[in-house]
């Protein structure tokens, strides 16, 4: 099994479709989450981190539970720019990042 | 905010031949770096870990005679593909944590190996 598990996708939504992404992580000592995003043959860039209390950055809102070992990304009002892989982000305390497969967004007019 | 400058962006060789990626951290020091590898449409997986001062330490299945990493200050890590092949071929990314909270990721070196 995996250490972090995501939906590749693609998930094809229209501009202002509301879209969610869930990632789930095997490592119950995982200490810090994050969404990075990816464009094709860039470097992935830090998206958001998670936080146990959620939060919530313009259209992107991000959750962990902790008790399901689950962490999600809504991302409201899609626009076109959205367009890109979504990767899920997991570390312990020595922060080794472990990365999920990505979850490939595609927003269409 | 920090960053990570990775050189080459590209780079074709031969088989056989070796390829050196450098990684730096321009504005922080990083005791700790990471090479990761990235094929087509996978995850980026981790192949090492790059500690300054002392020997790299890496993950199942990943050869350190054919990857080489070397550590040699606070802010450059290399590595070294030899005798390289095609199914070498791949994105190789380096990351640096500037502190616990967030990786911070150089360009990316697409190799090709023909």
């Amino acid at each position: 099994r995996k250490e972090v598990e995501q939906d590749p996708g693609p998930f094809n939504v229209p501009e202002g479709a509301t879209v969610a992404f869930n990632c789930t992580y095997s490592n119950s000592a995982s200490q810090s989450f994050f969404w990075y995003r990816q464009d094709c043959r860039k470097e992935p860039k830090l998206l958001m981190s998670v936080y146990s209390s959620g939060n919530e950055d313009g259209r992107f809102t991000a959750q962990l539970n902790r008790a399901s070992q689950y962490i999600s990304l809504l991302i409201r009002d899609s626009k076109l720019s959205d367009s890109a892989t979504y990767l899920c982000v997991a570390s312990g305390g020595s922060y080794i990042p472990t990365f999920g497969r990505g979850t490939s967004l595609i927003v269409h007019p | 905010g920090a960053v990570v400058s990775q050189h080459p962006s590209w780079v074709i060789c031969k088989s056989g031949t070796s390829v050196k990626i450098e990684c730096r951290s321009l504005d922080f020091q990083a005791t700790t770096m990471f090479w990761y590898r990235q094929f087509p449409k996978q995850s980026l997986m981790l192949m090492a870990t790059s500690n300054e001062g002392s020997k790299a330490t890496y993950e199942q299945g990943v050869e350190k005679d054919k990857f080489l990493i070397n550590h040699a200050s606070l802010t450059l890590s290399t590595l070294t593909v030899t005798s390289a092949h095609p199914e070498d071929s791949s994105f190789y990314i380096c990351s640096a944590p500037d502190r616990a909270t967030e990786a911070f990721f150089g360009q990316g070196t697409r190799l090709t190996v023909v």
